[in-house]
């Protein structure tokens, strides 16, 4: 079965610390595709980041970072040098092939100035 | 600019109505779903429609019921046998049938049961 684990429910770090979120993803597809989205105060999801199953080139984005490893299942979000403007809900998604989004349970990142 | 419009932003209802949430969109996705969003439990899936005039039940939906007479609009009713509705409500759409390229989410609807 499919299944998303983000093991970190709340984070809090100071301004400019770095800080990772971890993902843990359970499927038996070989094609799947793994998401993370930023939800703030205001409620909507916001995407960041896609990536499908077959690239497992890690991706850089400004402050972000993306770490997608297959051997051990995890899909890893990194923010550096955070600030008060990334405090948010993020969440990690994997859809697979039968039309479906798994969603993790959040991590609640709060980044304290 | 194309998005996802929820309406209400709050709403209130009193035990045993009905209520219903709105959820338009005018990215010409052909994919919409509901979800709910309770603290500590992620986003679970209420209802799904891949095309107009069909809609599919999710993981969790008893006592919510939908409607997909245009492409635009899903709206989702809360009826009175939900019976633990108070919760942040998020609509979302796909351009493709299976949600490969990821969803568009709606800014939401926070429903408290008063």
């Amino acid at each position: 079965a499919q299944k998303v684990t983000q093991a970190q429910t709340e984070i809090s770090v100071v301004e400019k610390e770095d800080v990772t979120l971890d993902c843990v993803y359970e499927t038996r597809d070989t094609t799947y595709y793994l998401f993370w989205y930023k939800q703030p105060p205001s409620g909507e999801l916001v995407f960041l980041i896609r990536r499908n199953s077959f690239d497992e080139q890690n991706e850089i984005s400004g402050r972000y970072s993306w770490n997608f490893q297959k051997s051990t299942s995890s899909f890893n979000f990194t923010i550096t040098a955070s600030q008060v403007v990334d405090s948010a809900v993020y969440f990690c998604a994997l859809s697979d092939t039968g039309n479906q989004f798994y969603f993790g349970t959040g991590t609640s990142l709060t980044v304290i100035p | 600019d194309g998005g996802i419009t929820q309406s209400p932003k709050y709403l209130f209802r009193k035990e045993g109505q009905n209520v219903t949430l709105s959820c338009e969109q005018n990215l010409n996705h052909d994919a919409m779903y509901w979800y709910r969003q309770d603290p500590g439990q992620g986003l679970r899936l209420i209802y799904y429609s891949q095309i107009v005039n069909d809609f599919q039940k999710g993981d969790i939906a008893e006592g919510y019921s939908v409607s997909r007479e245009k492409k635009e609009s899903f709206p989702l009713t809360v009826t009175s046998a939900q019976k633990n509705p108070t919760a942040f409500y998020l609509c979302a759409s796909s351009d493709d049938l299976s949600p490969t390229y990821g969803y568009t989410f709606g800014s939401g609807t926070r429903l408290t049961v008063v």
